[in-house]
């Protein structure tokens, strides 16, 4: 089944405590990206991939940083997590850059 | 600008009637505009999208609505159906790379 999937699903962390959610995907597409959601403010950018080690700021990248070694994989990665980084994360792929598949949401709380 | 607006917040229908939501952007280098679907604890799903040399597009009962001097567009759900009932995001990228995302509707069709 073709799909994107994201771990953890589910995260209760404290202020400081560097974490890494995983993102993958089975379609081997080449354009990744990861948003954050916040009610009210709908889904914002944070980094996205167009290809292997090709990486790019979204609009909200201060405090998070990914790589992007093999095609399938795009870890959200927070070195420092601060409680401002509590949200619902999505991942998605892309053959073209266009049509996104989304994953399942990461939801992160920050204590 | 980078910035998307969609209005309203929220939507409330009657069973067979037409939802529309409304979005509007300041940055005339977008060229690629898609509509996402997402129902509670689920990601968001590609509905429909326009690229600004259309003016309407249409699949089933869901049809963007583009107006390039006005820079608005537009989702309308004719006959819309309890199931219809999620939350509706507009979005704007450039390339297919940076994606902007509007904060969101709430759509409810009563039964």
């Amino acid at each position: 089944e073709a799909q994107v999937t994201q771990n953890p699903r589910y995260l209760i962390t404290v202020t400081g405590k560097k974490l890494t959610v995983t993102c993958s995907q089975n379609m081997n597409h080449e354009y990744m990206s990861w948003y954050r959601q916040d009610p009210g403010l709908g889904l914002r950018q944070i980094y996205y991939s167009m290809n292997v080690e090709v990486t790019d700021k979204g609009d909200v990248p201060e405090g998070y940083k990914v790589s992007r070694k093999e095609k399938r994989n795009f870890p959200l990665i927070l070195e420092s997590p601060s409680p401002n980084q509590t949200s619902l994360y999505f991942c998605a792929s892309s053959a073209t850059g266009e049509t996104q598949y989304f994953g399942p949401g990461t939801r992160l709380l920050v204590l | 600008q980078q910035q998307v607006k969609q209005s309203p917040q929220s939507l409330i229908v009657q069973k067979g009637g037409i939802s529309i939501i409304n979005c509007a952007y300041e940055n005339t280098a977008f060229d690629y505009f898609p509509w996402y679907q997402q129902f509670p604890g689920k990601g968001p799903a590609l509905l429909i999208a326009i690229r600004p040399d259309v003016s309407e597009k249409k699949e089933g009962r869901f049809t963007i609505s583009f107006n390039k001097s006005a820079k608005q567009f537009s989702l309308h759900i004719m006959d819309s159906q309890p199931g219809d009932s999620a939350t509706y995001f507009c979005a704007a990228s450039m390339r297919g790379q940076n994606f902007v995302f509007g904060p969101g509707t709430r759509l409810s069709v009563l039964p």
